[in-house]
């Protein structure tokens, strides 16, 4: 079975400044992918980033990185100069074998 | 727009009677899933879809019921609704393969049940 842990209590970060949300996982299977969505108060639920189990590199897009760190099983969201507009709730998930499977989410709140 | 839309948004139903959500999608895609949240558990999934007639379940599937007999559309069935069910379901679409692709929402169907 596969299964997302999102520990952090809800967040804080001064606006500009770098925060990481916390996601580890578990699975026995060597391939599966690794998703960060973002989930405004508004509700819709929206990509952010990528990572495939077998990806060498950290997937980046835009301000978003992913630190994957495989024997570790985590999958840490870096945001970089962090705007009020990153307020939300933020979900970490993982696709293995068609499922998606989704760990309880993260509440970060920016500071102006 | 992933070209996704559910119906209805929102419903209020009484306890006993059935409810049947519906996940249209004009993308084409091969994967479909549902999903219920709720405060405190996160986006659960509840059954998906592998192809038309092709489904499984999720973590959560008691109580639910699925079909897929085109690829646009994918129905939720709550045979008799109880309390328990009073959620936000998400439709989700796509994916690539067995662990790639992203995934695209619809707007979520408020579901209460009194």
């Amino acid at each position: 079975a596969q299964k997302i842990t999102q520990t952090q209590p809800g967040m804080f970060v001064q606006e500009k400044e770098a925060v990481t949300l916390d996601c580890t996982y578990d699975t026995s299977d060597q391939s599966y992918g690794l998703f960060w969505y973002k989930q405004p108060s508004s509700g819709e639920m929206i990509f952010l980033i990528y990572q495939g189990s077998y990806d060498e590199q950290n997937a980046t897009e835009g301000r978003y990185s992913l630190n994957f760190q495989k024997a570790r099983k985590s999958a840490n969201l870096v945001i970089s100069a962090s705007q009020l507009g990153d307020s939300a709730m933020y979900f970490c998930a993982m696709r293995v074998i068609f499922r998606l499977t989704f760990g309880k989410g993260i509440t970060l709140s920016v500071r102006p | 727009d992933a070209g996704i839309t559910q119906s209805p948004r929102h419903k209020v139903t009484e306890t006993g009677t059935p409810v049947t959500l519906r996940c249209h999608q004009t993308e084409n895609h091969r994967y479909m899933y549902w999903y219920r949240q709720d405060p405190g558990h996160g986006l659960r999934l509840i059954h998906y879809s592998y192809g038309v007639k092709d489904t499984d379940k999720g973590e959560v599937s008691d109580g639910y019921s699925v079909s897929r007999s085109k690829t646009e559309d994918f129905l939720l069935t709550l045979e008799s609704a109880t309390s328990s069910q009073t959620s936000v379901y998400f439709c989700a679409i796509g994916g690539q393969g067995n662990y790639g692709g992203e995934l695209f929402f619809g707007e979520g169907s408020r579901l209460t049940v009194l």
